[in-house]
């Protein structure tokens, strides 16, 4: 069973077009992450979100967590084509055992 | 640049061979762990260390073998794999107890292939 259900799972526009990137889960987070991974690197953190209803923004991406901390979107404006790259949603479950949850990871391509 | 360091960057070992993969930061982070990736795929925990000692093992086959030395070395002993175990290792840290929460600082990976 997949806590985390990432979508869409593959992604390809044009540069200058704008998107977004769903995570959705019936459970509760108290946190989520999202990371960007690109080819022959390691995932990095774009940014954590903890509170309900919480809006962040990192230029052109914003991202959003829902008002009951059940799911989260990344939304891009204006992509460009140094966007591309795999984005992984993970969530942190309450409770003592505090381990991620993945999202199976939505690969975006943008093209010049 | 990441601040977790990887190497070797990429390793190919037969099926009888005993390879080490490394893993070294430098942030004081007390947490240190070890995934499996396959392409395009999220990554698998494998093990998680907290202050230096092993806190979680998800099941992981006997033939990986992690070892930390000291806070800022984590290894990952491999010995007698499969084809299948071929796939990009990483290596991450974070700053508190995994059951505090925080976020994971990952280093570049090691493509390990199994031949």
């Amino acid at each position: 069973t997949q806590l985390l259900e990432q979508s869409p799972q593959f992604l390809s526009i044009q540069e200058g077009e704008n998107l977004t990137v769903y995570c959705n889960s019936s459970s509760v987070f108290s946190s989520l992450q999202w990371y960007r991974q690109e080819p022959g690197e390691g995932p990095v953190l774009l940014v954590t979100v903890v509170t309900g209803g919480e809006v962040k923004k990192l230029k052109r991406l914003t991202f959003q967590f829902g008002d009951a901390r059940k799911d989260s979107s990344l939304h891009i404006t204006a992509a460009q084509p140094g966007d591309t790259g795999l984005y992984l949603c993970a969530g942190e479950k309450a409770g003592n055992n505090r381990k991620l949850i993945w999202g199976l990871g939505t690969s975006l391509a943008v093209n010049p | 640049d990441t601040e977790v360091t990887q190497t070797p960057k990429h390793l190919v070992m037969g099926m009888t061979n005993k390879k080490s993969l490394k893993c070294e930061q430098h942030m004081g982070h007390r947490a240190m762990y070890w995934y499996k990736q396959k392409a395009k795929k999220p990554p698998e925990l494998m093990f998680v260390y907290s202050y230096e000692k092993l806190s979680i093992n998800e099941s992981v086959p006997s033939r990986f073998s992690p070892e930390c030395p000291n806070s800022s070395l984590l290894n990952l002993h491999l010995h007698a794999l499969q084809p299948e175990d071929s796939a990009l290792y990483l290596c991450a840290s974070s700053q508190k107890d995994p059951s505090q929460g925080s976020p994971l600082h990952f280093g570049n990976g090691t493509r390990l292939t199994v031949t």
